[in-house]
């Protein structure tokens, strides 16, 4: 059973870059029918969508963020990368990184969250 | 964007009982619907996919319906551990986007 384990400083100043990195174990980020994606919680609120890679290393980003955000995969380590330049506050955070498994056949297509990490807290603050 | 408005955003109820989330999406998803639960400190958990799909391993008493704009997440038979919170997300179209959740106690 694939396991993800995000990991990365938990205190970044304003303005500055944030880097957390999602260690997959079980599974190869290489596999296909799968794209990996970073999701951040604010405290007391919703699920926010970041972004995601597919193992082609084609990308998308939410375009609320897409100035500033960048993911990105390493194949020889397995693990999954997110940057965030110019955090604020607002970027204060629970972050996940996902597995999203999808196919599509006929023209109807499936995909869904199947696996998710615990999340790492970031905290943005002088 | 699509909008998805969960109601409500919180309920209390008793073991046992039937609960029921609803789900509304700003524009028609088809049935590009899925469902998590999730947990404080846990990491959250796919129970429904494609609208109406149990996720293997997932307990019955937990079921999903509908398509188009207007979806149901239903707990048939309330047991302790599933007090979480629960979110409905759509992959219609980029950016995925979720519910605002609907926190569930039990009573």
């Amino acid at each position: 059973q694939v396991q993800l384990q995000e990991s990365g400083p938990g205190l970044v100043k304003p303005s500055q870059t944030l880097s957390l990195t999602c260690s997959v174990s079980g599974g190869s980020i290489s596999s296909g029918y799968y794209y990996w994606s970073w999701i951040r919680q604010p405290a007391g609120m919703g699920l926010e969508w970041i972004g995601r890679i597919f193992t082609s290393g084609e990308t998308n980003y939410n375009p609320s963020l897409r100035s500033r955000v960048s993911i990105s995969g390493d194949t020889s380590k397995n693990q999954l990368s997110l940057r965030l330049t110019s955090v604020t506050a607002a970027d204060t955070a629970l972050y996940y990184c996902s597995r999203g498994r999808h196919y599509c056949t006929g023209g109807v297509c499936s995909a869904a969250f199947d696996s998710w990490g615990q999340g790492t807290l970031v905290t943005v603050s002088s | 964007d699509i909008q998805m408005t969960q109601s409500p955003s919180s309920l209390s109820a008793s073991v046992g009982d039937r609960v029921t989330i609803t789900c509304q999406a700003s524009q028609d998803i088809r049935n590009y619907l899925n469902w998590y639960q999730h947990k404080p400190g846990r990491a959250p958990k796919l129970l429904i996919y494609d609208a109406s799909i149990l996720e293997a391993g997932v307990p019955s008493r937990f079921s999903g319906s509908g398509s188009g704009t207007h979806f149901i997440f239903s707990i048939s038979s309330l047991q302790p551990e599933d007090s979480a919170t629960y979110y409905c997300q759509q992959y219609e179209n980029l950016p995925l986007t979720f519910g605002g959740g609907t926190k569930v106690e039990i009573k």
